[in-house]
């Protein structure tokens, strides 16, 4: 069964700072690593995903880097925005055989400060 | 399209009480996942379904729990009986294909309080 570690907890960051969120992951796949955005009260929303044999995306602020080696990938917001303020999960394959099974992270509530 | 609708948002029951829990998928798409999202243990894939058939149920806790999906259009997760250690945040999401490249589409979920 793959498990994912997923850290900071909660993070706070200033507005225009760079929001950073590490995940671990234990079971290799060939298939995206996304991460979902929730907002309080909704259902996670997808944000963005990579393939894993890519090592870094980009779409706007938010960038996922990826690296396989070290079975680990993080988010990246540049330029954090209050709007921003939300909870975020990283999600792995929960098999090899391409199903869509997603295994979801513990989640990082970030907070940023105007 | 409305996205994936599940209701009810809130249910409020007595330990004991049998609880049902409904979810409309986005058309056209053939999978169809239930999460459950707690504190403590975040968010835990309970079941799935590829085209209305189950293909995973190994999150499912315990017996009290059932899922079915006669139809493409609609789900429903049941648990009897209930026990207070079933509050939680239940979603409901759809995806149209196979990998994790599609992405999913949640619902809005449903809070279930069980007194």
């Amino acid at each position: 069964q793959q498990q994912v570690k997923q850290s900071p907890q909660s993070l706070i960051v200033q507005k225009g700072g760079i929001s950073i969120i590490n995940c671990a992951y234990e079971n290799t796949a060939f298939d995206y690593f996304p991460w979902y955005q929730q907002f309080p009260g909704k259902g996670p929303a997808l944000l963005i995903a990579i393939r894993p044999d890519v090592s870094e995306k980009k779409e706007g602020r938010f960038t996922i880097s990826f690296n396989k080696s070290a079975k680990q990938f993080s988010l990246h917001i540049m330029d954090s925005q209050p709007g921003d303020s939300a909870t975020y999960f990283c999600a792995a394959p929960g098999d090899s055989s391409n199903t869509g099974k997603l295994i979801f992270g513990q989640g990082t509530t970030l907070q940023v400060k105007p | 399209d409305a996205g994936v609708i599940q209701s009810p948002r809130h249910e409020v029951t007595e330990m004991g009480q049998e609880v049902t829990l409904r979810c409309k998928p986005i058309s056209g798409h053939d999978y169809l996942f239930w999460y459950r999202q707690t504190m403590m243990r975040g968010l835990e894939l309970l079941i799935y379904f590829n085209n209305n058939v189950p293909i995973d149920d190994s999150g499912m806790p315990e017996d009290r729990f059932s899922a079915k999906m006669p139809n493409a259009s609609f789900s429903t997760l049941k648990i009897q009986p209930s026990e207070p250690r079933d509050s939680a945040v239940y979603f409901c999401a759809s995806s149209p294909g196979p990998g994790s490249s599609y992405g999913y589409t949640f619902g809005s979920g449903t809070r279930l309080t069980v007194v």
